[in-house]
């Protein structure tokens, strides 16, 4: 069973561009949740979603930002127009449910020349 | 509200040496509290977790912690290090909402031969 898979794994992209980075949960899991870790810091929820609904999206910046989890594929998150400040590492996590352990990606580092 | 404090950015210690990575946490909620450890290009892996049973928990690879309430701490410890052990620690509390992970900064344990 492999485990959350991100792609890709090293992202650049010029100020302005749009940025994907994909998770596929692991096999079973329905819930899906994004965490940016900025240089020095601790990771920091972003957005958890179920198939097709976003459920807490309350630490994703308002502008730029988007993610989806659609009922097929995997789950995307979206930055438009990147900006230098962007640039992170971004994690993935899935889980059966609210209430068991939740398995995280290796993340997708993202940095914006 | 909760919050995290890993008090040491860095531990270095001997290989065989007893490891100590210090953690406090903040909560508005009765939490659960969790050690995950990220070894180099890996994803984020879970040592051990509290949730409101023994306050002495062991987890994988020879760690444990024990929950402290009086001292709103949940230090990480284990005997001997080893070389394996090398890598990055972070110390998790979840509140109310158990799918909201908050992270403190980490911990990154060096093991000297």
């Amino acid at each position: 069973n492999a485990g959350v898979m991100q792609n890709p794994r090293h992202l650049v992209r010029r100020r302005g561009q749009e940025a994907r980075l994909r998770c596929s949960p692991m096999k079973g899991h329905s819930h899906v949740y994004w965490y940016r870790q900025l240089p020095e810091e601790g990771l920091k929820f972003m957005v958890y979603l179920q198939k097709e609904n976003i459920i807490d999206e309350s630490g994703m910046p308002k502008e730029r930002f988007s993610a989806e989890f659609p009922k097929e594929g995997p789950s995307i998150l979206r930055i438009q127009q990147v900006v230098r400040g962007d640039s992170a590492a971004y994690f993935c996590a899935s889980s059966l449910d609210t209430n068991t352990e939740a398995f995280f990606g290796q993340g997708t580092r993202l940095t914006v020349v | 509200a909760q919050s995290v404090t890993q008090l040491d950015s860095h531990v270095s210690v001997s290989e065989g040496t007893p490891v100590l990575l210090r953690c406090n946490y903040s909560s508005s909620y009765s939490p659960s509290l969790f050690w995950y450890v990220q070894h180099p290009n890996k994803g984020l892996q879970l040592l051990l977790k509290y949730t409101s049973a023994a306050t002495l928990v062991k987890g994988i690879n020879g760690f444990e912690a024990e929950f402290k309430k009086s001292e709103t701490s949940f230090h990480l410890t284990k005997p001997s290090a080893h070389m394996s052990d090398a890598a990055e620690y972070f110390c998790v509390v979840s509140g109310g909402s158990n799918y909201k992970l908050t992270f403190g900064k980490g911990t990154l344990l060096t093991v000297n031969p």
